[in-house]
């Protein structure tokens, strides 16, 4: 059973490109939050999504930032119009269900140049 | 809302010997999860160990263990026989039993560096 696979592990975007993060969570898992972690700083709640729906996004930026988790293929996390402030690693965890620990993937460095 | 303070940005220890780190939580909730993650430079978040609220019982794992002070909202973490391995960042978090779904709130981290 692999665990949460995130890709890509490192990107790197101009200002004002787009930004597409992938999180493929474990086999049988449905529930998938998105976390970012500034340098130096903890993770920091951004999203929470079962499949097809948005279940939390109280931690997303209102603007550039959507997330989705289709019924088929892996959950994205994208940043349109990419600022410097944006670069951070991405992480994305999932779980069978709202109540079990959730495994986190190795994450996304995002780098805005 | 619920913050975890982590209030040791780096802490070193010797090699065999033993290091608390602490972390200290406020929420008004009373039931809730807490746990300790490792981040090695690899950047995986590896959990460490967790504590329900409702158990007085100290949780241990091996040569990890925590003292759980519900009162006084600190739940530190003791690491025995430090080996070198065990260098890495540590974050502390809290999660509430309530909300649908298990977010957590993460501390700022502290950095344990351990000498040979």
């Amino acid at each position: 059973n692999a665990g949460v696979m995130q890709n890509p592990r490192h990107l790197v975007r101009r200002r004002g490109q787009e930004a597409r993060l992938r999180c493929s969570p474990m086999k049988g898992h449905s529930h998938v939050y998105w976390y970012r972690q500034l340098p130096e700083e903890g993770l920091k709640f951004m999203v929470y999504l079962q499949k097809e729906n948005i279940i939390d996004e109280s931690g997303m930026p209102k603007e550039r930032f959507s997330a989705e988790f289709p019924k088929e293929g892996p959950s994205i996390l994208r940043i349109q119009q990419v600022v410097r402030g944006d670069s951070a690693a991405y992480f994305c965890a999932s779980s069978p269900d709202s109540n079990t620990e959730a495994f986190f993937g190795q994450g996304t460095r995002l780098t805005v140049v | 809302a619920q913050t975890v303070t982590q209030s040791q940005p780096e802490m070193s220890v010797q090699e065999a010997e033993t290091v608390t780190l602490s972390c200290t939580y406020d929420t008004s909730e009373s039931d809730y999860y807490l746990f300790w993650y490792k981040q090695p430079p690899s950047r995986q978040m590896i959990l460490v160990i967790r504590q329900e609220a409702y158990k007085q019982q100290n949780a241990t794992e091996n040569r990890f263990s925590v003292n759980f002070q519900k009162a006084a909202k600190s739940f530190s973490l003791k690491i025995s026989d430090s080996q070198l391995g065990d260098a890495a960042m540590y974050f502390c978090a809290y999660r509430s039993h309530n909300n649908a779904g298990n977010m957590l709130t993460f501390g700022g981290g502290t950095r344990l560096m351990v000498k040979p």
